[in-house]
């Protein structure tokens, strides 16, 4: 049973160029997140998604960064234009569908490898 | 969401049993408290989750008292391999499911 797939694992890209991050979600996950990593801090939370839906972007900048998860395929995170600061960890966790009625307090987030993007 | 507080580093021996602490005054009454260990260069994996009293699994304990404003996780006999950030969270995951993660705790287990 594969776990979280992310890929590149390493990604540079020059200033100003695009860069596209994907997410394979373990199997039969439908939700998705996306957290950044800059070096000796933690994780923080970008978006969650569901298929083909944006559930919530509070942590992601407005500008230039966006995110999908299409009805097939893996979920992008796209960081247009790039500078130096956003060189970092970007990883993606999934998470099984949420079931009502369930245990409601039960959250575990699945993590993939991460991809570091270095921005020269 | 409620701050969580931990130390920020510990060091340890093999064969030793590590308790790390993290303070969560704020917790709500629907909270949930959670650990994560993150290797380097990896993702973050889940270890525990309880709401009171102890929790135990394969990997390790969680204590957590009446007034629930703390939480401690035992690893028990460490050994190298638990060289790792271990992070506390707290939240209730029935609203908005993003996880919040601080700083966490950078443990070193020397042999």
């Amino acid at each position: 049973n594969a776990g979280v797939m992310q890929n590149p694992r390493h990604l540079v890209r020059r200033r100003g160029q695009e860069a596209r991050l994907r997410c394979s979600p373990m199997k039969g996950h439908s939700h998705v997140y996306w957290y950044r990593q800059l070096p000796e801090e933690g994780l923080k939370f970008m978006v969650y998604l569901q298929k083909e839906n944006i559930i919530d972007e509070s942590g992601m900048p407005k500008e230039r960064f966006s995110a999908e998860f299409p009805k097939e395929g893996p979920s992008i995170l796209r960081i247009q234009q790039v500078v130096r600061g956003d060189s970092a960890a970007y990883f993606c966790a999934s998470s099984p569908p949420y079931t009502s009625g369930g245990d409601n307090s039960y959250n575990e987030q699945f993590f993939g490898p991460g991809t570091r993007l270095t921005v020269l | 969401l409620a701050k969580t507080t931990q130390p920020i580093s510990m060091d340890s021996y093999e064969g030793q049993e590590v308790n790390i602490t993290c303070s969560h005054n704020n917790i709500a009454t629907n909270d949930y408290i959670t650990w994560y260990q993150q290797f380097p260069s990896q993702g973050p994996r889940f270890i525990i989750q309880g709401y009171k009293t102890k929790v135990t699994n394969e990997v390790a304990s969680l204590f957590i008292p009446a007034d629930r404003k703390s939480s401690t996780l035992s690893l028990p006999r460490v050994s190298l391999s638990d060289t790792a950030v271990y992070y506390c969270l707290v939240g209730s995951y029935t609203g908005r499911r993003a996880l919040t993660f601080g700083s966490g705790t950078r443990l070193q287990v020397q042999p």
